[in-house]
Order: C-alpha cells, then structure tokens, then sequence
C-alpha cells in the first residue's frame, strides 16, 4: 500500500540552526510524484515543492533544500538557517494514481518551532 | 490572481445535522478535491472532481457527497453530521498538464480551510 512516514512529530531548534525534515515513502508505482507542503497556524497548506521519481538531483531554493534518494525511499526537507517565520507544520506527500483521477497521500505532518 | 477560496471560515453544528462547506477554484483550474483533516493528522482524500464530475472518491461513507458548477466551484455536503466529523475541511483546485487528463503529476493548490466543529 502507498505510505508516507514522517517520524518526526516535533522538532524545537534556535534561529539560525539547521534542520532537516525526513520523508521516507512505499510505493508499488515505478513512476511517481513526491511533495512538501507547509500548513502555517492560519490552516492553508502552501505548495513547496514537487520532485518526480525519474530526477534524483537535490533541488536548492534559497533557504530550503530537498535531498530525494530513491535507493532509501527518502525525500527529506532541510532548512538552512531556521527563522521565526518557518515555524509551522510541515507535511510530504505522495501522489497516487487512481482510475481516472490522482490522490495525495500525506505524512501526519512534522511540526516545526524555531525559537528566537 | 486570488487563490482558492472557502466559506465559511469556521463552523458549529450539532450531531445529526447537515452542513455545506463551498469553494472556489484558482481561475482557470478546472479540477476541486477535497480533503479532510483532522487535529493532528494528515489531509485524507474525499473527492476529486474534474468538469463537473466525480473522477475519484476516497474511503468515507455516503453521508459524504459533493458536487461541482459550471463554474468549477464546488460544494461539499455532509449529512447526519457526527462529532468525528469534526475537522479542518480542505480544498484544492489544479489544472491538468497534460492533454486535458488528470495527472498525477499535477500540483494540487489548497485553500485556507473550514474548520467544522460538531458538538
């Protein structure tokens, strides 16, 4: 069955730390979508990020970095110099292909303080 | 351009009652799912719909149904409402990629939510 774990239920870092969120999958599909979304207090989850099964190279966008290995089933969420702002709850999901439709499949979520 | 949009924002029901939860695509998006989300969980998949018409449905009960416009806005509607419905009540909108199809490829856009609470 399609699964994604994120161990994590909690982490507490200082401003300024890094840290890294893990993502580890199951899937039967050879061919799949992975993605981060960030749930803020207001509710809305905020699109961060989609990686394809076929492109293993580690995407950067500023602050944020996204190392996906296939080998391990991991897609995991590192955030270079934590701020005040990046505190929320941080959730990867997997896409599955249904009859004629797609569902996303979430973790339970990671939930990230960063303190001043 | 504005994001997707729901109403109402929050919610209070009791038992037994029935409730519409209403949302409003990304202009352009053609495709609604929604999900639901309960405190401390992941979304869980309800329905996804696509040119007004129901393409997939996860595994919820038939007090659960939705439907979508013209105007590719949906509604979700739940009946005989009980206390294990409440939720945060997600909705995401998306555009196919790929010759019109629904993909699992494409990138599904959320909206802020209705928190439904049934006492």
């Amino acid at each position: 069955a399609q699964k994604v774990t994120q161990a994590q239920t909690e982490i507490s870092v200082v401003e300024k730390e890094d840290v890294t969120l893990d993502c580890v999958y199951e899937t039967r599909d050879t061919t799949y979508y992975l993605f981060w979304y960030k749930q803020p207090p207001s509710g809305e989850l905020v699109f961060l990020i989609r990686r394809n099964s076929f492109d293993e190279q580690n995407e950067i966008s500023g602050r944020y970095s996204w190392n996906f290995q296939k080998s391990t089933s991991s897609f995991n969420f590192t955030i270079t110099a934590s701020q005040v702002v990046d505190s929320a709850v941080y959730f990867c999901a997997l896409s599955e292909e249904m009859d004629s439709s797609y569902k996303l499949i979430f973790g339970s979520g990671t939930r990230l303080l960063v303190r001043p | 351009d504005a994001g997707v949009t729901q109403s109402p924002t929050h919610l209070i029901k009791t038992r037994g009652q029935h409730v519409t939860l209403r949302c409003s695509p990304i202009s352009g998006h053609k495709s609604v799912s929604w999900y639901q989300q309960v405190l401390g969980q992941g979304p869980q998949f309800i329905f996804q719909y696509y040119e007004k018409e129901e393409r997939g449905r996860g595994n919820f009960p038939d007090r659960f149904s939705a439907r979508q416009f013209p105007n590719y806005s949906s509604e979700l509607n739940v009946n005989a409402l009980l206390l294990g419905d409440s939720a945060l009540y997600l909705c995401a909108s998306s555009h196919p990629t790929s010759g019109g199809r629904l993909q699992y490829t494409d990138t599904q856009y959320f909206g802020p939510g209705t928190r439904l609470t049934v006492l």
